[in-house]
C-alpha cells in the first residue's frame, strides 16, 4: 500500500541553524501538507501546497519557514533559523484533492533544537 | 474558524468491549468533513474514519463507527470489541469543504489504554 515517506526521523540541531526536513508524498497526490506536534499538544497545521505553490499557511508559518518542490517526488520543509520552540514532530501529508479527500500522514520527524 | 474539543484526555478500557471516545466540534462552515486519527506510541498518524457533514448515515469503518449528531455539534467515534493494539491517543479533526482550504484543525486528543 502507498505510503509517505519522511527524513530523517530525528534531527537535532543547534539553534540558529537551517534545517531541511524531507517527504516524499503518496505518487498520484496532488497536496501536500506539513503539520507539527510540540510534545504533548495537539497537531497543529502549518502550510498546504498545491500545483507548486502555497495554498493555505497558518500563523506559525512566518518568514522563518519555506517548502519547496524540487523536483517530481520530494517535498521539503526548511526552517531558516531555528529556535528552542521549533522542537517538535512535524509531519507532511499528502491527498488526492477530492473535495472531502483524507490526508495521509508519514511516520513524522522529531526535530530538537538545542 | 474551527474548534475541535475532546473532553477525556485520558479512557480505560477493557479488552473485547466497546468504548466511545467523545468529540465535540464548532464551525461556521455549512459543509465540513470530520475525521478520526490514531497515533501509537510509535508517533504515526493513522487515518481511522471519515465522516461528512451531509452524510444521512453514520460512517463505519470494520470496529470503528462515527456517532454523529449534528444538532448537537458532536463527532464521537465508537471502537467496538476493543483490542490490545487500540491503545493509542486518539485524535478528532475536522475542516470545511466548500471554501477551499484544507487544513484540518485537531482536538487536544484522548489517550486509550485498553485493559487485558
Amino acid at each position: 500500500e502507498p505510503e509517505v515517506t519522511q527524513t530523517p526521523s530525528h534531527q537535532v540541531t543547534q539553534m540558529g541553524q537551517e534545517v531541511i526536513l524531507r517527504c516524499v508524498p503518496i505518487s498520484n497526490h496532488l497536496y501536500f501538507y506539513w503539520y507539527r506536534q510540540i510534545l504533548g499538544q495537539k497537531v497543529e497545521f502549518l502550510v498546504s501546497f498545491y500545483n507548486n505553490e502555497i495554498s493555505e499557511k497558518s500563523e506559525i508559518f512566518d518568514d522563518q519557514f519555506s517548502v519547496e518542490r524540487p523536483d517530481g517526488s520530494n517535498f521539503t520543509l526548511k526552517i531558516r533559523s531555528t529556535k528552542l520552540e521549533d522542537s517538535a514532530m512535524y509531519f507532511c501529508a499528502s491527498s488526492e484533492g477530492r473535495s472531502y479527500d483524507e490526508q495521509f500522514f508519514g511516520p513524522g520527524t522529531r526535530l530538537t533544537v538545542l | 474558524a474551527q474548534k475541535i474539543t475532546q473532553t477525556q484526555p485520558g479512557m480505560f478500557v477493557q479488552e473485547k468491549e466497546a468504548v466511545t471516545l467523545d468529540c465535540t466540534y464548532d464551525t461556521s462552515d455549512p459543509s465540513y468533513g470530520l475525521f478520526w486519527y490514531k497515533q501509537p506510541s510509535s508517533g504515526e498518524m493513522i487515518f481511522l474514519i471519515y465522516q461528512g457533514s451531509y452524510d444521512q448515515q453514520n460512517a463505519t469503518e470494520g470496529r470503528y463507527s462515527l456517532n454523529f449528531q449534528k444538532a448537537r455539534k458532536s463527532a464521537n467515534l465508537v471502537i467496538s470489541a476493543s483490542q490490545l493494539g487500540d491503545s493509542a491517543m486518539y485524535f478528532c479533526a475536522m475542516r470545511g469543504l466548500d471554501t477551499g482550504r484544507r487544513a484540518l484543525t485537531f482536538g487536544s486528543g484522548t489517550r486509550l489504554q485498553v485493559q487485558p
